[in-house]
């Protein structure tokens, strides 16, 4: 069972533009969605994450969307810049009351920015 | 910033064989994940280690794998005996506490089982 989903799978945007990626849960219990970006050949590092307490989070150029009601989120990147092209992880996880801190992925968005 | 080293980066197998895969976790984290990952699939959650027992392991984690970080040195994950469906990517990742907390990863070790 995917509990976790992305879309798009890849995506291409000119420098400038804005990049949206989307998410979506089917755990009701989840309340802590981190974003994850990925490098090549490096470590998957935390971007940005939300709680449901919030709608809108937002860090620089990046900003999660989210709709509690219908169980998705999306992450905006605006003014994309080439060094934003990496693949990005919306991921979940049920942090207040978990016992694990297990974190539950989406497939990911592979992002290039053209300039 | 804080680093999870993982070693090796890749390493080939012959199914039957064991195989140990070496993490090295921030050092003042206290809880230890593994995550799995199929090309071009999702990262998967394997198992969470915490005060040198396991916390929660996942239907993917086969008998076949163990645990275990003795004397706080290398937090390892041993495989044995491996088989061709254990080819994947490796994630160890660590964090202070379960919640209101960054999980750091490492780069990966990529198993190839042959």
């Amino acid at each position: 069972q995917q509990q976790v989903r992305q879309s798009p799978q890849s995506l291409t945007v000119w420098e400038g533009e804005t990049a949206i990626l989307n998410c979506s849960y089917e755990d009701s219990t989840f309340d802590y969605f981190p974003w994850y970006w990925q490098f090549p050949r490096e470590s998957p590092a935390l971007l940005i994450a939300i709680r449901p307490v919030s709608n809108k989070k937002e860090d620089g150029r990046f900003t999660i969307f989210f709709n509690k009601r219908e169980k998705k989120l999306s992450l905006h990147i605006t003014d994309s810049q080439p060094g934003d092209s990496a693949t990005y992880f919306c991921a979940a996880s049920e942090d207040t009351g978990g016992l694990s801190g297990k974190l539950t992925f989406g497939e990911g968005t592979q992002v290039t920015v053209i300039s | 910033g804080p680093k999870v080293l993982q070693i090796p980066s890749h390493q080939i197998i012959d199914m039957g064989q064991m195989v140990t895969l070496n993490c090295d976790p921030v050092s003042n984290h206290l809880y230890f994940y593994w995550y799995k990952q199929i090309l071009g699939q999702q990262m998967e959650f394997l198992v969470n280690f915490y005060n040198g027992k396991v916390m929660e392991k996942s239907k993917l984690f086969k008998d076949q794998f163990s645990v275990e970080r003795p004397d706080g040195s290398y937090f390892t994950l041993k495989i044995q005996p491996t088989a061709l469906e254990d080819s994947a990517v490796y994630f160890c990742a660590s964090s202070l506490r379960t919640t209101n907390t960054e999980v750091f990863f490492g780069k990966g070790t990529r198993l190839t089982v042959v």
